[in-house]
């Protein structure tokens, strides 16, 4: 079946930098990709939709320019988190939707971001 | 007011036994219905999905029902394992927007 991946699976990193995170589609052309942030038992949020060669539709309330979302390919998008800071530690976690897939979504694996 | 309730929030059972996790919505219209099983830290991998004028879905030992009239759906698991610790997530969908329930942990012990 469909896979989607996510890299890297958790990552630290310091306040104040930034940090990317991949999402690709392995076997199939993601015309559509969604991320969403996940606090502990809480369910996930969406964050952004993106679609390829287009602009990121971000959800209310996120931050557009901490949160860049590039989905510059069929089989790749990226999170970026600019700036991050301690309140960004968050489970990340991208999915994404193929042609001819019908009305299925695939879920990544989800990257754990701790800042410190 | 989420959109997409789940009850109960935790359970646990012993292994071997069944138990039943319930869905109430009020996304409406709605394209189809999906349970999610999380395990955590981990992504969420797709158990059923029912559109709206199917009534049940089965997955293995996971059978999902659909009351689209009562807007209530729920996830029955038979014979639980010890590998169905985790959290079951409904997920109503309009297209390709998703409305998530908090989920439902379940905790299978020997």
């Amino acid at each position: 079946g469909a896979v989607v991946s996510q890299h890297p699976s958790w990552v630290i990193c310091k306040s104040g930098t930034s940090v990317k995170i991949e999402c690709r589609s392995l076997d199939f052309q993601a015309t559509t990709m969604f991320w969403y942030r996940q606090f502990p038992k809480q369910s996930l949020m969406l964050m952004a939709t993106s679609n390829e060669g287009s602009k990121a539709t971000y959800e209310q309330g996120v931050e557009k320019d901490k949160f860049l979302i590039n989905h510059a390919s069929l089989t790749l998008s990226t999170l970026t988190v600019t700036s991050a800071h301690p309140e960004d530690s968050s489970f990340y976690i991208c999915s994404a939707r193929g042609r001819g897939y019908g009305n299925t979504i695939y879920f990544g694996e989800g990257s754990w971001l701790t800042v410190v | 007011k989420n959109q997409v309730e789940q009850s109960p929030q935790s359970l646990i059972i012993l292994e071997g036994k069944n138990c039943t996790l319930q869905c109430n919505y009020t996304v409406s219209p709605f394209s189809n219905l999906r349970w999610y099983k999380q395990d955590t830290g981990r992504g969420p991998v797709s158990l059923t999905i029912m559109t709206f004028s199917e009534n049940t879905k089965s997955n293995g030992r996971y059978t999902a029902t659909l009351d689209a009239d009562t807007k209530q759906s729920s996830l029955h698991i038979t014979a639980s394992q010890l590998s169905d610790s985790a959290s079951y997530i409904c997920v109503v969908a309009l297209y390709y927007k998703l409305s998530f329930g908090a989920g439902t942990t379940v905790t299978v012990r020997a």
